[in-house]
């Protein structure tokens, strides 16, 4: 079975400062995806950024960019000039790519950032 | 065009009460699913539906859950004889074809079993 771990708990960071949040995983699979996922006091779940496994390049859309290291099974997302609407829960996760199977999720890392 | 809608936005009810929560993926997503989220904790997965068929029930937490998906499109969770560990954040989610895997999710609907 998959497992998903962020080890920070809750960060936060000046308005415009970059900040990067961790995630590892642990899957015996060579072909899944990797996300992020952004939750606003909204509730809405929104996506930020995936990554394939089989694409060594590491994703990026416009602010946000991820470092993935395969053999290390780390997927970490970094936000730069970091805006007051990027306060929110950030999900890691993890799928399989055999298919619509479910999203295996990381517990979170709340991010505030400061004014 | 319209997102995942899901109803009602909030729902309290007594112990020992059923509850419905419905779900309304995108138009055209075969595949839909439920995950739970309880305060302070991450998103478990609960059921997949791909067409109207559930190949995984396998995070349904009790036989006091279950769901069904009609004509391929609406969902509805049902949930028996609810207990106050059921309180929590309900999430939906669709997508399109097996080769996608993004999932757009709706806004959830938060339970409260007093």
């Amino acid at each position: 079975a998959q497992t998903v771990t962020q080890s920070q708990p809750e960060m936060s960071v000046q308005e415009a400062e970059t900040v990067t949040l961790s995630c590892t995983y642990d899957t015996s699979e060579n072909n899944y995806y990797l996300f992020w996922y952004k939750q606003p006091p909204s509730r809405q779940m929104i996506l930020v950024i995936r990554q394939e496994a089989y694409k060594q390049q590491n994703a990026t859309e416009n602010r946000f960019s991820v470092n993935f290291q395969k053999a290390a099974k780390s997927f970490s997302l970094k936000i730069s000039d970091s805006q007051l609407g990027d306060t929110a829960m950030y999900f890691c996760a993890f799928i399989s790519n055999f298919g619509n199977e479910k999203l295996t999720f990381g517990t979170g890392t709340r991010l505030t950032i400061i004014p | 065009g319209a997102g995942v809608s899901q109803s009602p936005s909030n729902k309290v009810t007594e112990k020992g009460k059923d509850v419905e929560l419905r779900c309304d993926p995108i138009s055209g997503h075969t595949a839909l699913y439920w995950y739970r989220q309880s305060l302070g904790q991450g998103l478990e997965f609960l059921i997949y539906f791909q067409g109207n068929s559930a190949p995984d029930k396998s995070g349904l937490p009790s036989d006091r859950f279950s769901a069904e998906r009609t004509g391929g499109s609406v969902s509805t969770l049902t949930i028996q004889r609810t207990q106050q560990e059921d309180s929590a954040v309900y999430l939906c989610a669709s997508s399109l074809a097996l080769e996608h895997n993004e999932q757009f999710f709706g806004p959830g609907t938060r339970l409260t079993v007093l």
